[in-house]
């Protein structure tokens, strides 16, 4: 069965810090890496994708892979308030995606 | 553009009535998936149609959940009877078939069963 695991948190950083999110991921042919973002009430909204190994930078977000370790993490650098939200790994091996069930950061102003 | 367009935001009924809930995917998208979450379970997938057949319901919990793409721009998520163990938020979710193939989530649906 694939597994997608994520800290459940809350992760709590001050504004301006960096926050580093995690996920660990069971099956190894699994071949893109995706993470969302869902805040209290709303609907999953795609962030950034990453499939090769290393890293993958769109502004203020980094994604890195790392498919030896089964490990994908998402850094937020700059964190602001209006980042405080839920974040979903989700691991593509077919045609489907399997999701963890979410980290919740919270950033203080 | 429009995204993924659900129907209702909102439903509450009373146990043992039918429930159908909708969804428009984006155009051009030709995978469809809906899911269910809860706090307990997270985000699971009920069911994926690509280019409008099923391909895998095997996460669907009981025969009373039935879907169906009639085409391209239309599908139905059905619950009959309903259970208040159904109350979730519902969500469906569009893509394209090749890979990366990263899914683009409609508003969902908040259902309440009594």
């Amino acid at each position: 069965q694939k597994e997608v695991e994520q800290n459940s948190g809350p992760l709590s950083v001050p504004e301006g810090a960096i926050a580093s999110l995690n996920c660990t991921y069971s099956d190894r042919g699994s071949q893109s890496f995706f993470w969302y973002r869902q805040y209290s009430g709303k609907s999953p909204e795609l962030i950034m994708f990453i499939y090769s190994n290393g890293d993958k930078e769109d502004g203020r977000f980094t994604a890195q892979l790392n498919k030896a370790s089964q490990y994908v993490s998402l850094l937020i650098r700059d964190s602001q308030p209006s980042d405080s939200a839920t974040y979903l790994c989700a691991v593509n091996a077919d045609s489907t995606l399997t999701f963890g069930k979410g980290t919740m950061l919270l950033v203080s102003p | 553009d429009a995204g993924v367009i659900q129907s209702p935001r909102h439903e509450v009924t009373e146990m043992g009535q039918e429930v159908t809930l909708r969804c428009k995917p984006i155009s051009g998208h030709n995978s469809l998936f809906w899911y269910r979450q809860t706090m307990m379970r997270g985000l699971e997938l009920l069911i994926y149609f690509n280019n409008n057949v099923p391909i895998d319901d095997s996460g669907m919990p009981e025969d009373r959940f039935s879907a169906k793409m009639p085409n391209a721009s239309f599908s139905t998520l059905k619950i009959q009877p309903s259970e208040p163990r159904d109350s979730a938020v519902y969500f469906c979710a569009s893509s394209l078939a090749e890979a990366p193939q990263p899914q683009h989530f409609g508003d969902g649906t908040r259902l309440s069963i009594l």
